[in-house]
């Protein structure tokens, strides 16, 4: 089955940095990654899609990258602001049926 | 607010007991996901339905645990004879069963097992 490594594990930027969260997935069937961004007591919610048959995605602050070669997909977030701090789980997802998440990244914007 | 709702919120049971979790997803979401979640980890699946049929079910998860979405709205989960382990908040998530669609979560139920 469907297997999604996310690192880092957790992840700390000053205010205004980048973060950069990798993924790799290991089923080459999985043709949507989803992300989602789960904040302290609440439920994870989507924050950016890609599916498999476009390179890049963007959305504002966020971005998302696919190489489908690698099996391996990132999300990009510009310019952090305290509001970023979260949990961020990366998904692979065969064609509907069911989606597998990643452990999570524990994101720290400091002030 | 994704119109996914799960109850009840949390639940505290003595090990042995059993407990039952209600989903109700909104309408249009023909798919109707279970999953667990402990601290520090992403969400595990369990089981998933499309309409009234569990199409489904994790290999991980325990005979002691059964779900059901009788008419094809809402969904109960439950758990015999918890056991410690069982300790968790179980997320209920929707979707429109269309290729590549999103997940929509609901607050979850905090299970408490002691």
């Amino acid at each position: 089955g469907e297997n999604v490594e996310q690192h880092p594990s957790t992840l700390s930027v000053q205010e205004g940095d980048s973060a950069v969260i990798k993924c790799t997935y290991s089923d080459s069937a999985s043709n949507y990654f989803p992300w989602y961004k789960q904040e302290l007591g609440k439920r994870p919610q989507l924050i950016i899609d890609i599916r498999s048959n476009v390179g890049e995605k963007k959305d504002q602050r966020i971005a998302v990258t696919l190489n489908k070669t690698a099996k391996h997909f990132s999300l990009h977030i510009t310019e952090t602001q305290p509001e970023d701090s979260a949990v961020y789980f990366c998904a692979a997802d065969t064609g509907g049926f069911k989606t597998i998440f990643g452990a999570g990244t524990r994101l720290f914007v400091k002030a | 607010d994704t119109g996914v709702s799960q109850n009840p919120r949390h639940k505290i049971t003595k090990r042995g007991q059993n407990v039952t979790f209600r989903c109700d997803p909104i309408s249009e979401h023909n798919r109707l996901y279970w999953y667990r979640q402990t601290l520090g980890q992403g969400p595990e699946f369990l089981t998933y339905f499309q309409n009234e049929a569990q199409l489904e079910k994790s290999r991980l998860l325990s005979d002691r645990f059964s779900a059901e979405r009788p008419k094809g709205s809402f969904s109960t989960l439950e758990i015999q004879r918890t056991e410690q382990g069982d300790s968790a908040m179980y997320l209920c998530a929707g979707s429109l069963g269309l290729p590549n669609s999103p997940l929509h979560f609901g607050n979850g139920t905090r299970l408490t097992v002691t």
